[in-house]
């Protein structure tokens, strides 16, 4: 079957810009979650979500970042007035809960 | 707070060459230790989970296994297709969902 995909693959933007990055999961995966990769670094957690809601969102760095999953399939992760810091890729993973993660291939985003 | 170190960063090795890899952690709670093997530019790839100290689990020539502090992931007689870099991750009880990766070890291996 499919695996977890994420679109755009790339994503060029300039500082200070609104970019949203979107995520589908495998079909019947209940748990999303999204990281965020920076070069040479493993992924570091930004949130959860169990269905519709966001059940840990300990991992957004601030309140740029905002994620939603309104229908508890597709997600789309928001970050407002961009920076530079904020280049990284950006990984999706869904699951059953409590199983192994299966991720997408991730968006790479570069803030110029 | 939960925390992962993985050693060494970086490994080369030859053809059948056979070594393992480490992974130290410290977690209130473990609720779960993981392996995954990213490839460059690809998402990683599931490949173990552990829940107890003393627990082995086997894949083609991969060993994973696990103590109360530390895990290790065995390579036997590795080919060239098993360059990249591997990731361990823990989840903890004090973290709900929360998974906490280590920063990987690259390996190479050489024909």
């Amino acid at each position: 079957g499919a695996g977890v995909s994420q679109t755009p693959s790339n994503k060029v933007t300039e500082k200070g810009k609104y970019v949203e990055l979107r995520c589908d999961p495998i079909s019947g995966h209940t748990a999303l979650y999204w990281y965020r990769q920076s070069l040479g670094q493993g992924p570091e957690f930004l949130i959860y979500f169990q269905g519709t809601g966001a059940a840990d969102d300990s991992g957004l760095p601030n309140d740029r970042f905002f994620a939603v999953r309104p229908e508890g399939s597709v997600s789309t992760l928001k970050i407002q007035r961009t920076e530079r810091g904020d280049s990284a890729v950006y990984l999706c993973a869904s699951s059953h809960p409590g199983n192994e993660q299966f991720f997408g291939p991730g968006t790479r985003l570069t803030v110029l | 707070e939960d925390q992962v170190t993985q050693s060494p960063e970086a490994l080369r090795l030859q053809e059948g060459e056979s070594s393992s890899l480490n992974c130290s952690y410290t977690v209130s709670g473990l609720r779960g230790l993981f392996w995954y093997r990213q490839d460059p530019g690809k998402g990683p790839e599931f490949l173990f989970t552990l829940y107890s100290a003393g627990e082995e689990k086997e894949k083609e020539r991969l060993k994973a296994t696990l103590t109360k502090k530390e895990s290790f992931l065995h390579i036997t007689a590795p080919k060239p297709e098993d360059s990249a870099t591997y990731l361990c991750a823990i989840k903890g009880t004090g973290g709900y969902q929360k998974v906490t990766f280590g920063i990987g070890t690259k390996l190479q291996v050489i024909p």
